[in-house]
């Protein structure tokens, strides 16, 4: 099965940018999706189709995807980014098809 | 605007069936879209259950397969997850969730999620 993987952890100190990275085989040949997800919350979508924002999303929140490696960059940070964030792709590739989720990136604000 | 609720017992014997209802406001299940489960066991990530499409048809991870069922009811606008003999690994929060279905698939609204423990 299609295997996602992320960092555990990435910090940054309030107004810089932070990159949180999304590695799979030939990633970049799949649509990738991210969701935020504060403790006690839901996930929320935040970006898809690589780089695409949904109505209400800061244009802080940007997204690209090439080769083995899609990621998820926030500009400007604010401590209310701090959030767990996850990728997701479709995984077609496989004889069984479904849905893959990273194992998440814990965002912490210095 | 679309919202989801999830429904069902707090808590579930080992070896029992875990049930729970999903209930679907400001859309209709019947005008299209996938609906899916997804779970996060305690400090853990995101793990994706299964879907289902207003007709009935359904996709499962196949890890979970063969002790999943999803169903719809699209008179009451909701569906629903079993999941049967339950372990402790399955304690988890389960979340329902709208998902828009193409070339890829992804999930825009969810519920709140729900709670699930597993325990004698």
């Amino acid at each position: 099965s299609y295997v996602l993987t992320q960092p555990p952890s990435v910090s940054v100190a309030p107004g810089k940018t932070a990159r949180i990275t999304c590695g799979g085989n030939n990633i970049g040949s799949k649509s990738v999706h991210w969701y935020q997800q504060k403790p006690g919350q839901a996930p929320v979508l935040v970006i898809y189709y690589d780089s695409d924002r949904p109505s209400g999303i800061p244009e802080r929140f940007s997204g690209s995807n090439s080769g083995n490696t899609a990621t998820l960059t926030i500009s400007r940070v604010e401590a209310g980014d701090e959030a767990d964030y996850y990728c997701q792709v479709w995984d077609s590739s496989s004889d069984h098809p479904g849905v893959v989720f990273g194992g998440g990136t814990k965002l912490t604000v210095l | 605007q679309v919202q989801l609720q999830e429904s069902g017992p707090g808590l579930v014997k080992p070896s029992e069936t875990l049930s729970l209802t999903c209930a679907v406001s400001g859309y209709s299940i019947s005008s299209g879209y996938y609906w899916g489960w997804i779970r996060q066991p305690p400090g853990k990530g995101l793990e994706w259950i299964g879907s289902i499409y207003h007709s009935g048809s359904t996709y499962y991870n196949p890890s979970l397969k063969s002790r999943v069922t999803i169903s719809v009811d699209t008179s009451k606008n909701q569906f629903s997850l079993k999941l049967s003999s339950v372990t402790a690994a399955d304690t988890a929060v389960y979340y329902c969730a709208r998902e828009i279905v193409g070339a890829t698939h992804l999930f825009d609204y969810w519920g709140q999620g729900t709670l699930v423990t597993v325990s004698s």
